[in-house]
This record gives structure tokens, C-alpha cells and sequence, in this order.
């Protein structure tokens, strides 16, 4: 079964305003991977976190990982109707090379 | 243009049929993956292949099967022993088997069993 929890499942926001979606694990996780996927699109990779405490960037994007390396973020500022999509996790851990997808947040934006 | 094709877009069977989805990519990867999804959940690997001739079983790999005779192409196979086919099928592929690689996604392949 699923092995990170990604919260919340679903996030109704109006267009300007920020969104957050966090995944959270019971365990280290050795790296994790952001994806987006558009209605009725297929995943598209956003970005990877590596490094403790790690925060990347992209444009309007904040990416997080945890200093314990167990859990991650996405912070979406001033949402527009182009960021609507189901983002989702993917964190690996241990020795594993495989990802494990989190059931994702999908995101609507009210314009 | 490179990236990977799956083939049909919308696929329809009847109880009990075998289905074989088409997975095709042009990008020179070394491995391939197949994953299931279902509304409101994630992505669940069914089988992945890092080299030619050679693939492994997912998290759900009960009732599917899978060859890899190309690099280039990665068919999944339904079978009639899964019990609850209906979902969306995405292909993906990535340079080599690391943690750190991204997977490139196919458009993916509705499935309905009826």
C-alpha cells in the first residue's frame, strides 16, 4: 500500500491566493520528486530535493524538504487558473531505486 | 520529436479477454515502467524493466505481464486473472534505474472492461 501520506487530498482555493501541499513519511527518505498532472494529462516532473533542508524554487514554486529528511512541501504563491492539476509526491527510500507515488492534492482554482 | 506513445487512447473489452497496451519510446532510455491509476489514487507500479530482456514485478503485478524484446517498446498485457481492470495505464520511462532519475510519462491508456 502507500507508504507517504500527502495532504490535503483535495484544495479549492481562489485565484491569488497560495496553496500548500505537504507529504509526509514514517521514515528517511533518501530523495523525493514533485510531478504535476493536468486533467486528463499525463505526470510531468516538476523537481527533485536530495539534501536535508533543502529549498528550491520556481518562479511562483517553493519546494521543501525536511531537515530529518521525512517529509516535503510545495507552496504555490498567488495560484492562477494554470496551476490547476493534481500534484503528487514521490519520495524513495532506503535502498530502494523505485518511486512510490503519494495519492497526490488536487488543486482547483476559482478564477 | 522525442518522447514515448501509447497506443490506443481509450481501449474497451469485454470480461474475460486478454488486452495488450502499446508502450513506445524514442528517447533512448534503458528503463521502463508501467503504472496503474484509479480516481483519487496514486500512481501504483506494476512491472518495470531497467534493461532489455529483463523486468521485475511491481507493487500489483497479479494479472498483468509484460515483455521486453526492444529497447524501444515495453506492451503490458491484462490478463483475465485481474480481477478489476477498469483504470488508466501510464508508461514511463527514465534514463537508467536510479532513485534520481525523472520519469518521462506517456499519455497513457484508458482501459474499460465491461
Amino acid at each position: 500500500g502507500q507508504q507517504v501520506m500527502q495532504i490535503p487530498q483535495y484544495q479549492h482555493v481562489q485565484e491569488g491566493e497560495d496553496f500548500t501541499t505537504y507529504c509526509n513519511s514514517s521514515t528517511t527518505l533518501s530523495n523525493i520528486q514533485w510531478y504535476k498532472q493536468r486533467p486528463g494529462g499525463h505526470p510531468v516532473f516538476l523537481i527533485q530535493l536530495v539534501k536535508s533542508g533543502e529549498v528550491k524554487k520556481q518562479k511562483r514554486l517553493t519546494f521543501q524538504f525536511g531537515e530529518a529528511k521525512k517529509n516535503s512541501s510545495l507552496h504555490i504563491t498567488a495560484t492562477q487558473t494554470t496551476d490547476v492539476g493534481t500534484y503528487f509526491c514521490a519520495p524513495t527510500k532506503g535502498g530502494s531505486e523505485k518511486l512510490v507515488f503519494g495519492k497526490g492534492t488536487k488543486l482547483t482554482v476559482n478564477p | 520529436d522525442g518522447g514515448i506513445t501509447q497506443s490506443p487512447k481509450y481501449l474497451f473489452r469485454k470480461e474475460g479477454q486478454n488486452v495488450t497496451l502499446s508502450c513506445e519510446q524514442n528517447l533512448n532510455h534503458d528503463a521502463m515502467y508501467w503504472y496503474r491509476q484509479d480516481p483519487g489514487q496514486g500512481l501504483r507500479l506494476i512491472y518495470y524493466s531497467q534493461i532489455v530482456n529483463d523486468f521485475q514485478k511491481g507493487d500489483i503485478a497479479e494479472g498483468y505481464s509484460v515483455s521486453r524484446e526492444k529497447k524501444e517498446s515495453f506492451p503490458l498485457t491484462v490478463t483475465s486473472a485481474q480481477k478489476n481492470p477498469t483504470a488508466f495505464y501510464l508508461c514511463a520511462s527514465s534514463v537508467g534505474l536510479s532513485r534520481y532519475n525523472e520519469q518521462f510519462f506517456g499519455p497513457g491508456t484508458r482501459l474499460t472492461v465491461l
